[in-house]
C-alpha cells in the first residue's frame, strides 16, 4: 500500500490568514492527489483533484500544488465556513485509494 | 442533480453481514463507477473498494478482501456493498461515492452514509 501522512495534524488560525497542510506520499504517485473536506456529520466533499485543479463550484481561495511524493493544499483567506477536517487521497490503478490522516482547521 | 441516496442505518451481531444500497440518480449510471469509503467514529477515511458500473469491474482495499462483495443492478441505478463476517471494528459509517469508470480516481458525488452498529 501507498501510505500518506498529512502536516499539521490540527491547526488554529484566524479570519483572513492563509492556511497551508502538506501531503506526502510513501513513493510517487506523479499527480494522483486528491483533496477534501469534511464537516461534522456530512460527507466529504471534493475539493482539488489531480493536484492543482479546481472542482467545478469550489471557491478560488482553495488551491493545490505538488507532484510526486510532495503536495501542498492552501486556503488563501480562511472563511468560518472553512472550519472542518481536511484529507488528501492518492489514486493507483494497482495499489488501490489510500487517505492520508486528516488535518483538522478551526478559528483562532 | 446528481443524487446518491443510500439504505437506513443497521445493527448487527458479530459474525453477520450487511448488504448497503445506494440508489444513483440524475446521471448515466454506467458512465462511472462507485466506491466505497467508510468511517469509524472518531476516524479518518478508508476506502473499501471500487466497482466500475461501466463493465462489473471491482477493485478491493486489500485489507477487506474475501469479506466484501459490491455489485451493481443497472436496470435500477443501484449500487450494493456486502460486508461479511462482521466485527466490531466494523462499526462505521459507510459511504458510497461516484468515481470514474475505469478505475477508483476521485470522488465528486457522496451518498448520505449509511451508519452500521455491530453490538452483540
Amino acid at each position: 500500500d501507498i501510505q500518506m501522512t498529512q502536516s499539521p495534524s490540527s491547526l488554529s488560525a484566524s479570519v483572513g490568514d492563509r492556511v497551508t497542510i502538506t501531503c506526502q506520499a510513501s513513493q510517487d504517485i506523479s499527480n494522483y492527489l486528491n483533496w477534501y473536506q469534511q464537516k461534522p456529520g456530512k460527507a466529504p466533499k471534493l475539493l482539488i483533484y489531480d493536484a492543482s485543479n479546481l472542482e467545478t463550484g469550489v471557491p478560488s481561495r482553495f488551491s493545490g500544488s505538488g507532484s510526486g511524493t510532495d503536495f501542498t493544499f492552501t486556503i488563501s483567506s480562511l472563511q468560518p465556513e472553512d472550519i472542518a477536517t481536511y484529507y488528501c487521497q492518492q489514486y493507483d490503478n494497482l495499489l488501490g485509494v489510500t487517505f492520508g490522516p486528516g488535518t483538522k482547521v478551526d478559528i483562532k | 442533480q446528481v443524487q446518491l441516496v443510500q439504505s437506513g442505518a443497521e445493527v448487527k451481531k458479530p459474525g453477520a453481514s450487511v448488504k448497503v444500497s445506494c440508489k444513483a440518480s440524475g446521471y448515466t449510471f454506467t458512465s462511472y463507477g462507485i466506491s466505497w469509503v467508510r468511517q469509524a467514529p472518531g476516524q479518518g477515511l478508508e476506502w473499501m473498494g471500487w466497482i466500475s458500473a461501466y463493465n462489473g469491474n471491482t477493485n478491493y482495499a486489500q485489507k477487506l478482501q474475501g469479506r466484501v462483495t459490491m455489485t451493481t443492478d443497472t436496470s435500477t441505478s443501484t449500487a450494493y456493498m456486502e460486508l461479511r463476517s462482521l466485527r466490531s471494528d466494523d462499526t462505521a459509517v459507510y459511504y458510497c461515492a461516484r468515481d470514474d469508470y475505469g478505475d477508483p480516481t476521485h470522488f465528486d458525488y457522496w451518498g448520505q452514509g449509511t451508519l452500521v452498529t455491530v453490538s452483540s
